[in-house]
């Protein structure tokens, strides 16, 4: 069975940093692209990062330059080391499988980690 | 790798049809057909119910189904359902990266 669990989010200040896991199992990281969407309260879907199973990553507009998407294919986990955080990353963030049968679709989303960023 | 636009709701009595649109540009829902539609329940995780524009993923019932012209795709729920009032969000491929819609909240009357 396949899932996905995140951890690492909280409360930090602007300007800090954090970093979330997304612990997979029942695949592995390593052959499928995967990414982190996050969703502010009340507020809609947002598409943040993408690494593909060749290692290759990309980057929203708003987070380029700040956000880090990497894995540890050891421990079948995915990470987004987030710096000089802003108000407005405040949202949860879902580490989500897209499919390797179709394209582009995500076929499988963690719980949601919820990012606070507040002085 | 600006939002899909989406109107902000829609609403139906049980048993008749909505049908929810999803305008982006050339660059985005009208130059691939990799448009995904996503339902979220209140606290929920997101979960697929079209992909490439009209497939449905097993388990999804065909009461859902999905279309596109030009750079604008459409979700057509039919025989409207209680369980159906949730949040749908259209995702397509970008190049290199995903877009996402701004949502529309569906109400079942």
């Amino acid at each position: 069975e396949v899932q996905l669990v995140e951890s690492g989010g909280g409360l930090v200040q602007p300007g800090g940093s954090l970093r979330l896991s997304c612990a997979a199992s029942g695949f592995s990281v390593s052959s499928n692209y995967m990414s982190w969407v996050r969703q502010a309260p009340g507020k809609g879907l947002e598409w943040v990062s993408i690494i593909y199973a060749g290692g290759s990553t990309y980057h929203a507009d708003p987070v380029k330059g700040r956000f880090t998407l990497s894995r540890d294919n050891s421990k079948n986990t995915l990470y987004l080391q987030m710096n000089s955080l802003r108000a407005e990353d405040t949202a949860v963030y879902y580490c989500a499988r897209l499919s390797d049968i179709v394209y582009w679709a995500i076929d499988y989303w963690g719980q949601g980690t919820l990012v606070t960023v507040s002085s | 790798q600006s939002a899909l636009t989406q109107p902000p709701s829609a609403s139906g009595s049980p048993g008749q049809s909505v049908t929810i649109s999803c305008t982006g540009t050339s660059s985005d829902v009208g130059g691939y057909n990799y448009v995904s539609w996503y339902q979220q329940h209140p606290g929920k995780a997101p979960k697929l119910m079209i992909y490439e524009v009209s497939k449905r993923p097993s388990g999804v019932p065909d009461r859902f189904s999905g279309s596109k012209s030009g750079n604008t795709a459409s979700l057509t729920v039919s025989g409207l359902q209680a369980e159906d009032e949730a949040d749908y969000y259209c995702s397509s491929y970008a190049g290199r990266s995903l877009v996402f819609g701004g949502g529309t909240k569906l109400t079942v009357l």
